[in-house]
């Protein structure tokens, strides 16, 4: 999988809105941007993926740059429960493994009550 | 609709011992896959199983780890002579029939494994 930029850290206060970026620059046309989260002594959990356009679920919004080089996580109202490590994953289309998730530091978000 | 399931939670083993981590896909799962987490990283993958079969094996140490997935019962993650390295949190994901780019993972709680 292509490889992906994160900051290490970002704190964000309880019921204000979270940025989480993530750089690509070398994503391919056909890989999917998909983020997962890990709370405190569990496994990672879903949350959202993408291909071009804006994506909004139950959990967050997904904002993928026009040129795909880089996305936004958007949490729109932090509670405590979501802080975590932010994981951004890209996945590819075609070959064969395209089940591996590639897990790199992730973002450590820090609310604050 | 119980999620995945990893048993035990906890586990203790001397270096040169066993470990044995099983894990319990969510129902109507039939894709396994496993991860390993070492302190203050991110995860890496394993293995991909389906039942009975081990479809990609590509980040197994080598020597002394191996991944099963019978037709009956969980999928097991077994560690021989067990060293301080394998220290870990090790997690299992499973996915439905289906995979492909747009498929979710499902994670266990994972095991937490400490070789003394």
């Amino acid at each position: 999988d292509a490889k992906t930029t994160q900051p290490n850290s970002m704190e964000s206060n309880e019921e204000e809105p979270v940025h989480l970026p993530c750089n690509h620059s070398t994503i391919s046309g056909t890989d999917y941007i998909h983020w997962y989260r890990q709370l405190p002594s569990q496994g990672p959990e879903y949350v959202i993926h993408g291909l071009t356009s804006n994506v909004n679920n139950r959990m967050a919004s997904l904002a993928i740059a026009e040129d795909r080089k880089s996305s936004t996580l958007i949490l729109h109202r932090a509670t405590l429960r979501d802080a975590a490590v932010y994981y951004c994953i890209l996945r590819v289309v075609s070959g064969g493994s395209n089940y591996k998730l590639t897990f790199g530091k992730g973002t450590l978000l820090t609310v604050n009550p | 609709n119980a999620g995945v399931m990893q048993n035990p939670r906890h586990l203790v083993r001397r270096r040169g011992q066993e470990a044995r981590l099983r894990c319990s896909p969510m129902k109507g799962h039939s894709h396994v896959y496993w991860y390993r987490q070492l302190p203050e990283e991110g995860l890496k993958f394993m293995v991909y199983l389906q039942k009975e079969n081990i479809i990609d094996e590509s980040g197994m140490p080598k020597e002394r780890f191996s991944a099963e997935f019978p037709k009956e019962g969980p999928s097991i993650l077994r560690i021989q002579q067990v060293v301080r390295g394998d220290s870990a949190a090790y997690f299992c994901a499973s996915s439905p029939l289906t995979r492909g780019v747009n498929n979710e993972q499902f994670f266990g709680p994972g095991t937490r494994l400490t070789v003394l």
